[in-house]
């Protein structure tokens, strides 16, 4: 297990599709992330998991947004009805435990709405 | 590679020379800071990490600061070499392995 890794890498929709993303954390990890990076700003948080558990979701992850993590292992993402807006990357980090501040990431699946 | 930030304030310094990278924080109650590194095209990477009730950690070749009474939070790096170059980016969170709040970014050059 080399690291997160994120499927696709590059995503170009229309607008009014719906497209899913996903997430394979490293394999221990218990605690998944989701965050969402524009140019020139931080990751934003998006919502978390612990195994199957969604333990919190941000006031930015509209109804539009989904994200499960139905085995405790790999996560999908999915937004529907995508807006231009909606453009951004899209990164997924896990971590080992509660109690370690060392988030891995992936290196992110960019989204293009048209 | 893809560029993490265009319009990034950077910092451009020579190889061999001490970077600081600083960063100010609004949230009083967070209980950790964290320094991440992002590289063009890369997810974040975990540089070092400091508990509010402490004042510096150091690394290797890095030390974290962290002044909460002015809430600044600064990243020193030691004989800066060019695969420092990145983007650099603080973080806060309540409790240790929650959401992270990440801060704007820094854009890092290292000259050689």
């Amino acid at each position: 297990d080399t690291g997160v890794s994120q499927d696709p890498r590059h995503k170009i929709t229309k607008r009014g599709q719906n497209v899913t993303f996903r997430c394979d954390p490293i394999s221990e990890h218990n605690r998944l992330y989701w965050y969402r990076q524009t140019l020139g700003q931080g990751p934003e948080f998006l919502t978390y998991f612990q195994n199957e558990a969604q333990l919190e979701k941000s006031r930015l992850l509209s109804d539009r947004f989904s994200a499960e993590r139905p085995k405790g292992s790999f996560s999908t993402l999915e937004i529907q009805r995508t807006e231009q807006g909606d453009s951004a990357m899209y990164l997924c980090a896990s971590s080992l435990a509660h109690s370690d501040n060392e988030q891995f990431f992936g290196p992110g699946t960019r989204l293009t709405v048209l | 590679g893809e560029s993490v930030g265009l319009h990034l304030p950077t910092l451009s310094v020579q190889e061999g020379d001490n970077s600081i990278i600083n960063c100010a924080y609004s949230n009083s109650a967070s209980d950790y800071f964290i320094w991440y590194k992002q590289e063009s095209g890369k997810g974040p990477q975990f540089i070092i990490d400091i508990r509010s009730n402490m004042d510096k950690r150091q690394g290797q070749r890095v030390t974290v600061l962290l002044n909460k009474t002015v809430k600044h939070l600064s990243l020193q790096i030691a004989a800066t070499q060019p695969g420092d170059s990145a983007v650099y980016f603080c973080a806060e969170t309540f409790n240790a392995g929650n959401m992270l709040t990440f801060g704007g970014g820094t854009r890092l050059m290292v000259k050689p």
